[in-house]
Formats: C-alpha cells, sequence, structure tokens
C-alpha cells in the first residue's frame, strides 16, 4: 500500500527567509503524481504545487518549488521569502497516474508552519 | 480551477441524529471524493462517488454509516447516520478536475461537525 510521511510535525521560520518541508512516500508505481495542499485555520484545502513523477524537472509555482528525488522517494517543498499567510499546515499527497482525477489522494500526517514576524 | 461549495459550512449536532452535507461543483465532473478530518489528524477518504453507480467505500466505512447520494455530475451529499461524538470532524468533498495545474483534486471549504 502507498504511503506518505512528513516527519516534522511542527515547522517555523522568521518572515523572509526560506524553509523547506520534507516528504517521502512509498509506492511500487514507476509513474505518479505528488501534491503538496495547503490548509490555513479557514480549513480550506488549498492546492500549493503538482508534480508528475516522470517529470525529472522540479516543479515551481512563484515562492514555493519542490526538490523531487524519485530514487529517494523523496518530495520536499521550500518556501522562500516566507510570508505571514504561508502560516498554515502543509499535506504533501500522493495519487498514482490518474485520468481526470479518479483516483484518491493519500495524504501525510501534516507539518504545520509558523511564520514569526 | 472548479468552483466547490459546501452545506452546511458548520453544525452541531445530538447524538443519535443524522445530517446531510451537500457538495456543489460549477462544472460537470466524473468523480468526486468525501474525505473526513478528525481534529488534528490528516485527511482520510471516506468513499469515491461515480454519477450513476454506487459508491466505492474505503475499509472502515460502510454505506449503513455514511450513505452517499450521487444524482448528477455537479452534485453529490453525504450523511453522517446515527452520529456519535466521535463523528466529530471536518468533511470535505473534492473533485478530480484538468485546471491549472493539470489533472489534480481539488476541494470544497468544508463542513465542520461537532456532536454532542
Amino acid at each position: 500500500a502507498q504511503t506518505v510521511t512528513q516527519s516534522q510535525p511542527e515547522m517555523s521560520v522568521q518572515e523572509a527567509e526560506t524553509v523547506t518541508l520534507s516528504c517521502t512516500y512509498d509506492t511500487s508505481e514507476s509513474d505518479y503524481y505528488l501534491f503538496w495542499y495547503k490548509q490555513p485555520p479557514s480549513r480550506q484545502m488549498i492546492l500549493v504545487i503538482r508534480q508528475e513523477a516522470y517529470k525529472q524537472q522540479n516543479a515551481t509555482e512563484n515562492r514555493f518549488s519542490v526538490n523531487f528525488q524519485k530514487a529517494a522517494k523523496s518530495f520536499s517543498l521550500k518556501i522562500s521569502d516566507s510570508q505571514l499567510g504561508d502560516a498554515a499546515m502543509y499535506f504533501c499527497a500522493y495519487t498514482p497516474s490518474f485520468q481526470g482525477g479518479s483516483e484518491k489522494l493519500v495524504f501525510g500526517k501534516g507539518t504545520k508552519l509558523t511564520v514569526n514576524p | 480551477s472548479a468552483v466547490i461549495s459546501q452545506k452546511p459550512s458548520r453544525d452541531i449536532c445530538q447524538r443519535g441524529t443524522s445530517l446531510t452535507i451537500q457538495c456543489q461543483v460549477d462544472s460537470q465532473v466524473t468523480m468526486m471524493f468525501w474525505y473526513r478530518q478528525q481534529p488534528g489528524q490528516s485527511l482520510t477518504l471516506i468513499a469515491t462517488a461515480n454519477q450513476g453507480s454506487e459508491a466505492t467505500y474505503e475499509s472502515g466505512f460502510v454505506i449503513d454509516k455514511f450513505p452517499i447520494s450521487r444524482p448528477n455530475l455537479t452534485f453529490s451529499t453525504l450523511t453522517v447516520s446515527n452520529m456519535s461524538p466521535e463523528d466529530s470532524s471536518i468533511y470535505l468533498c473534492s473533485v478530480g478536475y484538468a485546471g491549472g495545474f493539470g489533472e489534480t483534486q481539488y476541494f470544497g471549504p468544508g463542513t465542520r461537525l461537532l456532536v454532542l
């Protein structure tokens, strides 16, 4: 069974600094998708970034980037120039290759990020 | 991305009663998913709802406790039946959608349920 592990229950960062959140996963699939979701106190799950396993290039979205190491089954999220609005729970998620979002997501337990002014 | 709404946004219910949560999407989608997030925990999939067929439940979740309807391609309901305090959670629906990120899942705002 696929599993997703986030080993950091909590992290903190100073405003404007950079922080990296860790995620490892276990799968026997060769093609799959990985995601980082953000859940602020409002509880809305917001997609931050998405990575397709067959793409070697790491995904980036503005201040958010990932370090995808397929052989090591590692998928870390780097947040640059941290802002107060980045404070939230961050969940790493996995799904096997799918069409039209027809496969379920497997989530890690989450990392609570605090941003200090 | 798809715009997803849920009703109610929150509710406080008495033990033994049932609550039906609605999920509405602004576009037609094949698959809809219902997740539970217990306090301080991650998300766990309850079931997958495909229009025109019975929902598929994950291990540990049964239809009698969490009946689901999927009458069309934009709407689904989840009922939490015979509630107990252990059912106090956030319930989220999600849909698969090919948006700006490519094919992925987007979530509704969630329903926060407290059972007394």
